[in-house]
């Protein structure tokens, strides 16, 4: 089945590590997004790629990075320097960025 | 700035209609979506609206006018599944979406 695969499905950090978010996709779309859902709040988009080796800061990018070495896969490493990291972490993908976007389970990042 | 607004919570009545409407400010206009997501879960994709108008799928309905930024998702004969939380997007001139923060419905028996 194509779909989108967002591991693990909790994680925890201590205070000053990094921790990176998986995200892989096979439906062959060339766009992916990370988003962060805080209670009552609206999605907010942390990092975007429209094509491989290629991608954009979205609006709350501090204390975040991402790479896209490969079409599939699009990683999110949450850097010591996002101070308020607790949340729930959407990855995203489409065919291309006028299409609907498609989502993962999610990850729920919590801080030890 | 750039504003989308839901109500935050409804109640509804298994077998009833229910409307969740949105309306938006935003930069330029490239269409409205609507999502579905239960809790806990990721957001499913329900309808998009980029002309004014109604759009029909099976129980759900989306309508849209431009000129007023108002959108709504109407649906029908409610089950106790549809409980969830109903997003409201809109894609702007970056096509970017910009997103609501969402209405909890809670259907009843």
């Amino acid at each position: 089945d194509g779909g989108i695969t967002q591991s693990p499905k909790y994680l925890f950090r201590k205070e000053g590590q990094n921790v990176t978010l998986s995200c892989e996709q096979n439906l062959n779309h060339d766009a992916m997004y990370w988003y962060r859902q805080d209670p009552g709040q609206g999605l907010r988009l942390i990092y975007y790629s429209q094509i491989v080796n290629d991608f954009q800061k979205g609006d709350i990018a501090e204390g975040y990075s991402v790479s896209r070495e490969k079409k599939e896969s699009f990683p999110l490493t949450v850097t010591s320097a996002q101070k308020n990291p607790t949340a729930f972490y959407l990855c995203a993908s489409s065919e291309s960025e006028y299409q609907p976007q498609h989502f993962g389970d999610g990850t729920r990042l919590s801080i030890l | 700035g750039q504003n989308i607004d839901q109500p935050t919570e409804m109640t509804a009545t298994e077998g009833a209609i229910v409307q969740i409407n949105c309306t938006y400010q935003t930069s330029g206009f490239n269409g409205l979506f609507w999502y579905q997501q239960h809790a806990g879960e990721a957001p499913t994709f329900l309808s998009y609206n980029v002309l004014d108008g109604l759009e029909e799928k099976g129980r759900f309905s989306s309508f849209l006018s431009r000129s007023k930024g108002y959108s709504y998702l109407l649906l029908k004969e409610l089950q106790m599944k549809d409980s969830a939380s109903y997003l409201c997007a809109v894609m702007d001139s970056n096509y970017q979406l910009i997103w609501g923060a969402g209405t909890k419905l809670i259907i009843k028996p």
